[in-house]
């Protein structure tokens, strides 16, 4: 069993929905969560990160964390066609150590 | 543009044999990782150096090392090679060391394997 699991969907959207990517974990232990975005045949880049339950908001991003369900999600407002990419949610390694540990990514096309 | 660096961009070898990745890192930033990415495993973290020193490890095989050296740039070796190393390997670089997080970690641009 992966630590972090994610729909791998692939998921298509029209221009301006509301987009809605998540993950869930299986360790309490894990302390911060993070949102990659990769773009074809380029390195991940990262959106947001998040410590902690609640929600962190970034422009049109949204990253929140529910705790108690061990559940991760990003939101994503008035969707653009340039946010059609893979979306990698991601967590820190529970010892304290910076190196990330990956869900499989979300396939996700705006069509315009 | 990240500011990480990797050469070369692409990579064709045959099985059995070894290779070198190598990764610049931003200015300024300490700490190197490595992953691989490949489409039934995602993105796997292999290996992270602090300022010279490995920091920690994770799914890296025996047949690949790394190291990074003063000027803070790192290579990955992969030797041995199989067809199933065949993957995008990348870098990424942050300011920040082990025990301090999270620091945001910047990707570059990747070396695409293929293993024939």
């Amino acid at each position: 069993q992966k630590e972090v699991e994610q729909d791998p969907g692939p998921l298509s959207v029209p221009e301006g929905a509301i987009v809605s990517l998540n993950c869930t974990y299986s360790n309490s232990a894990f302390q911060y969560f993070m949102w990659y975005r990769q773009y074809s045949r380029k390195g991940p880049e990262l959106l947001m990160y998040t410590y902690s339950s609640g929600n962190k908001e970034d422009g049109r991003f949204t990253a929140q964390v529910d705790k108690s369900s061990k559940y991760i999600s990003l939101f994503i407002r008035d969707s653009q066609p340039s946010d059609s990419a893979t979306y990698l949610c991601a967590r820190t390694d529970q010892t304290g150590a910076n190196n990330l540990f990956f869900g499989t990514g979300t396939r996700l096309t705006v069509i315009p | 543009d990240s500011g990480v660096t990797q050469t070369p961009k692409h990579l064709i070898t045959a099985t059995g044999q070894r290779v070198t990745l190598r990764c610049s890192p931003r200015s300024g930033d300490l700490s190197v990782y490595w992953y691989q990415q490949s489409l039934d495993q995602g993105l796997q973290f292999l290996i992270q150096y602090y300022n010279g020193e490995e920091r920690a490890k994770g799914n890296i095989l025996e047949r690949f090392s790394a190291q990074q050296f003063p000027d803070l740039h790192s290579e990955l070796n992969l030797s041995s090679l199989e067809l199933g190393d065949s993957a995008l390997y990348f870098c990424a670089s942050s300011v920040e060391g082990a025990g301090v997080g999270p620091a945001a970690q910047y990707f570059g641009p990747g070396t695409r394997l293929t293993v024939l």
